[in-house]
This record gives C-alpha cells, structure tokens and sequence, in this order.
C-alpha cells in the first residue's frame, strides 16, 4: 500500500462547478499537509500549507485535513478554466521529506 | 531570478552517454531533492541530501549519483544514460518544516 492515495482523474468539471480533491495516508505521524499545483510543462508550486485538522481557507480555495480518518481535501469554489492543472498532495513527518500523492489531473471547461 | 533554476531546460542525449543536470538555489536552504515525474506515477524521490555533508538514496536512485558542491548546487548525473530514464527531472530545496520549491524542471530525452 502507498503511503499517500490520491485519484489520478482526469477530473473534468464546467466553468463555476465545486471541485473537491482527495487523498487518503496510512502513516498516523504526518503532521503537515500540503497541496500543490502543477501547470503543464512548469514546476509543481505550494498552493495550500496547514498542519493541523480543520479547515484553511485562501481565497477559493479551501484545505480540509481529518487526521482521524487520515483523510486531506482540497476544494476549489467557482472554478476557473485557469485552474486546469494537476494537483499533488503532499505529507510530511516532523524532520522528515514530503511524501507526494501521485496528482489529479483537473480540466476545467470554459 | 528565480529560487530554484535547473539547466538545462532540455536535453536529448544518446544510450550509454554522461549527462549531468545542474540546479542551484537561492532560498538558502539546506535541504535539497531531485525527482523525475513520469506520466501516471507521479514524483518519486531519487536523491535528497540535508546538507553539504549529508547524501540519501530515495526510492529510485539505481542508474544515478548526485553531487553537493555547495549549500546551494546539487547536481544529478546519469552515468550511462538509457531509454526508459527519458522523464521530466525537478530539483527542489526546502527549510523546515515548510513546503518545498521546486525548478522548472528538465525534460531529458534517451535515444
């Protein structure tokens, strides 16, 4: 079993729609939870941080962790056909490296 | 500038030649990491290094060795370079904890 699960997609929603993005771990001593987002042919960049359960909220974008049922969300309000990208979750152990979800693909169609 | 910069952008190169990918970072940080990215698998982790002194394999580093020359280059060889390391390679630094920044990345193509 990976240590980090995440749905490939592609995930293919309208201009507007509510998307929610998912990953599951199995290694209960991750502390920080990240999402990043990657455009085609660039670097993946750090979108959301957050090291606790609960909600973080940027703007349209909402980072959601459950940490009892080792569950971590993104949520994208009002999206955009610019927020077409692939989207990597990514968690670490305290003094530890990233451990990455292996992306989903999201296409937003205008 | 950019914080992290890979060279080359991209690179087609023979079966069985040298290769070696560059990256140099200007956040300051000990930390540093390359990885290839291929279609469906996601980022896998080749080599990691914490700082000047400190090297790690990560999870698929058989066919590649690294260098540490300073705080801020780590570079990335591929000894006798074969067809199915034809990938997209990302170095990346982080601090700690924190998020890690990475390179534009390298597209390197084997023939």
């Amino acid at each position: 079993q990976k240590e980090v699960e995440q749905d490939p997609g592609p995930l293919s929603v309208p201009e507007g729609a509510i998307v929610s993005l998912n990953c599951t771990y199995s290694n209960s001593a991750f502390q920080y939870f990240m999402w990043y987002r990657q455009y085609s042919r660039k670097g993946p960049e750090l979108l959301m941080y957050t090291y606790s359960s609960g909600n973080k909220e940027d703007g349209r974008f909402t980072a959601q962790v459950d940490k009892s049922s080792k569950y971590i969300s993104l949520f994208i309000r009002d999206s955009q056909p610019s927020d077409s990208a692939t989207y990597l979750c990514a968690i670490q152990e305290y003094g530890n490296k990233l451990v990455f979800g292996a992306g989903t693909i999201l296409r937003v169609k205008s | 500038d950019a914080d992290v910069t890979q060279t080359p952008r991209n690179r087609i190169t023979k079966t069985g030649k040298r290769i070696m990918l560059e990256c140099s970072q200007t956040k300051g940080h000990d930390r540093m990491y390359w990885y290839r990215q291929d279609p469906g698998l996601g980022l896998r982790l080749i080599y990691y290094s914490f700082d000047v002194k400190d090297i790690n394999k990560g999870e698929i580093s058989d066919g590649y060795s690294v260098s540490r020359q300073a705080q801020a280059k780590f570079s990335l060889s591929l000894e006798s370079a074969i067809p199915n390391q034809t990938a997209l390679y990302f170095c990346a630094t982080s601090g700690e904890p924190g998020g890690y920044t990475f390179g534009s990345g390298t597209r390197l193509t084997v023939v």
